[in-house]
């Protein structure tokens, strides 16, 4: 059975610093998609990772596939309030198998 | 604009009467899910439908039922809310089974 775990689950930083969100799984498969969430919003896609060592970067998010390793990171430069959410990772061949999420708040 | 519509947005119903929740779409999809996502926790697959051959989740409580009349539309119904069923339900839409995932924009489920 497909398992997605995240780390870390909350994470509290300030405005203009670097962090990163860790995604790990256990089977292969080949996609990996990562997704924003607001509070009572739906998920709005970020980025889909095709296979190893995809990096795709969008404004200040980053996210990297490493197949062998069995994780997918997501990188933040220089944060801003704006990016405050929680993000899922996701994975699955058939469906769609989410991690715990990670609960992003930027302080100013 | 193709796309996942959801309806309603917001629905409150009372314990023990049925409910259904509806997602429609105009991408002509093969697939469509429904995912139940409880507050604070990641979003969780009920089923799903390939074009009309239904999948259950192994785990999914027998009170979630899901109609699909045609590609376009698919339906959620819960038999007997209880107040462990408030939620958020997402529906989502695939083109195959590894394809991009458009999500809906949610109906958010109260059990008064």
């Amino acid at each position: 059975e497909l398992k997605v775990e995240q780390n870390p689950l909350f994470l509290s930083m300030q405005e203009g610093k670097n962090y990163t969100i860790y995604c790990n799984y256990s089977t292969t498969s080949d996609r990996l998609y990562w997704y924003r969430q607001d509070p009572g919003k739906s998920l709005e896609s970020l980025f889909v990772l095709l296979s190893n060592g995809a990096v795709k970067q969008e404004g200040r998010l980053m996210a990297s596939l490493d197949t062998k390793a069995r994780l997918s990171t997501l990188h933040i430069t220089a944060a801003v309030h704006d990016l405050s959410a929680t993000y899922f990772c996701g994975k699955g061949a058939q469906k769609l198998v989410f991690g715990q999420g990670t609960r992003l708040t930027i302080n100013p | 604009d193709a796309m996942v519509i959801q309806n309603p947005r917001y629905q409150v119903t009372q314990f023990g009467k049925p409910v259904t929740l509806s997602c429609s779409q105009t991408l002509n999809h093969n697939v469509m899910y429904w995912y139940q996502q409880k507050s604070s926790q990641a979003p969780k697959l009920l089923f799903h439908y390939y074009d009309k051959d239904f999948n259950n989740e192994a785990d999914t409580p027998d009170n979630f039922q899901s109609r699909r009349p045609n590609t376009s539309f698919c339906f959620l119904d819960i038999r007997s809310p209880g107040l462990g069923d408030a939620a958020m339900y997402l529906c989502a839409t695939s083109r195959a089974r590894t394809d991009i995932y458009t999500f809906g924009s949610g109906t958010r489920l109260t059990v008064v």
